[in-house]
């Protein structure tokens, strides 16, 4: 199974300020057709998982601007510019290049 | 508006069996990958199962492999989960979630496996 390594799996963050959140794959994720498969999910407390980021840096409707995705090949990275309150929760990166697709252990964002 | 509801969550003891349901509403069903991921309580998201848009494929992650199977209905616009020798290992809250131009997650159904 490929193994996502997410680091850190806690990031404290003041209200206005960056945060970066990385990822790393066992393996390459790109697939045959150039594509990069690699995903970032949000899930904020209580709730269930949304997709920010599909394909390393295509952002899913309705996503804010301030979250970006980039990387290549086994290393990745969520930025938020400016964090704001609503954006606590916990960060997974998944990769769904070859089954089982499988996640990272998550990184918990939380306002200092 | 989107919907992906799920039912069928229960407390069952060990080897015991349950069936999840997912409605879903609002996108066109039939062209999107449907999966099953659960999350253990206070733990990460693991995927479980995972079906084609037509069922003529299915996956499974190993600790799952011969106990459980997905299905699809098409017509219904709904995705199943049939779980059969379940194990306290298999607590947790399910995820039905769709997969094409767009990603679809339901609210999740807690399944408890205690005696």
């Amino acid at each position: 199974d490929v193994v996502m390594t997410q680091s850190p799996l806690s990031l404290p963050v003041t209200l206005g300020q960056p945060a970066s959140i990385s990822c790393r794959s066992s393996q390459s994720l790109v697939y045959s057709d150039g594509n990069t498969c690699l995903d970032w999910f949000q899930q904020r407390p209580g709730q269930s998982p949304r997709r920010l980021i599909y394909k390393v840096f295509n952002r899913d409707s309705g996503v804010p601007d301030r979250f970006s995705g980039s990387g290549s090949g086994t290393d990745f990275t969520l930025k938020i510019s400016r964090v704001e309150a609503e954006d606590v929760g916990v960060y997974y990166c998944m990769q769904d290049i070859q089954w089982p697709h499988t996640f990272g252990q998550g990184t918990k964002l939380e306002i200092k | 508006e989107v919907q992906l509801v799920e039912s069928g969550g229960d407390l069952v003891q060990p080897g015991g069996s349950l069936r999840l349901f997912c409605a879903a509403s609002g996108f066109t069903f039939s062209s999107y990958w449907m999966s099953w991921v659960r999350q253990a309580p206070g733990k990460g998201l693991e995927w479980v199962a995972h079906i084609k848009e037509d069922g003529s494929e299915k996956y499974y992650i190993d600790s799952v492999k011969g106990r459980f199977t997905i299905s699809r209905d098409n017509a219904k616009n709904s995705v199943y989960l049939q779980m059969h020798s379940l194990r306290a290992e298999d607590t947790a809250v399910y995820y039905c979630a769709g997969w094409g131009l767009r990603s679809y997650w339901g609210q999740g159904t807690l399944v408890t496996v205690s005696s």
